[in-house]
């Protein structure tokens, strides 16, 4: 079945550090991935998604690329800020009729000024 | 404004007395589900339902009930709550039909079972 690895938090940065949450994803067919953030006392939002290889997905300073090589979809970001601080999880949803998705269990970002 | 709407946030209640948490959507989205979420162990799907009146389990169903008699409500039941579903659920929702649709979450609801 599909799963989603993420790597295991809490991470811990600085503020201005750079950021990168790794995730891999194993999934019949050619899904759909996301990545999600949760901040403090919040439901999930979508931060932001990518459909096909090669495609990079970005918003607010976040970026991942759609890397079908290597079956993954790091999470990165130049330089974080102390209001980064959240969990963000990484999702996928299979293309084989499967309206199920599949998430990793999600990496605690941690900033300090 | 697009959202999902559930309630109550928080309730803190007794073993064995039924409860009822509502999740409401007012995006017309086919597909809507329900997890938990627990420290440790992520997100977890409870059940979900790709339609009116179509309802299925996901990963642990145990203890709870659903229905999906309208298309914009999706209630989470617990009949006979235990202190082991002291968690904070959360209500989701997305279109289907494509697979590069996101899911839109809830706020939450925190549920301590004494």
């Amino acid at each position: 079945g599909d799963s989603v690895t993420q790597m295991e938090g809490p991470v811990t940065l600085s503020e201005e550090a750079f950021l990168t949450i790794n995730c891999t994803y194993t999934a019949t067919g050619y899904p759909s991935l996301f990545w999600y953030v949760q901040y403090p006392g919040e439901g999930l939002q979508l931060l932001l998604k990518a459909t096909k290889a090669d495609d990079k997905g970005s918003n607010k300073g976040f970026e991942a690329t759609y890397r079908k090589e290597t079956t993954s979809f790091h999470l990165e970001k130049g330089s974080v800020q102390v209001s980064d601080s959240a969990v963000y999880f990484c999702a996928l949803l299979s293309s084989g009729g499967s309206y199920i998705p599949t998430f990793g269990r999600g990496t605690s970002l941690i900033v300090h000024p | 404004e697009a959202q999902v709407t559930q309630n109550p946030r928080y309730l803190i209640t007794v073993t064995g007395k039924k409860l009822t948490v509502t999740c409401s959507q007012n995006m017309n989205h086919e597909y809507m589900s329900w997890y938990r979420q627990d420290p440790g162990l992520g997100l977890r799907q409870i059940y979900y339902s790709m339609n009116v009146e179509v309802t299925d389990k996901g990963d642990v169903p145990e203890g709870y009930k659903v229905s999906r008699k309208e298309k914009r409500n999706f209630p989470l039941i617990l009949e006979s709550p235990s202190p082991n579903q002291t968690s904070l659920y959360f209500c989701a929702s997305r279109r289907t039909g494509a697979s590069n649709q996101p899911q839109h979450f809830g706020d939450g609801t925190r549920l301590s079972i004494l």
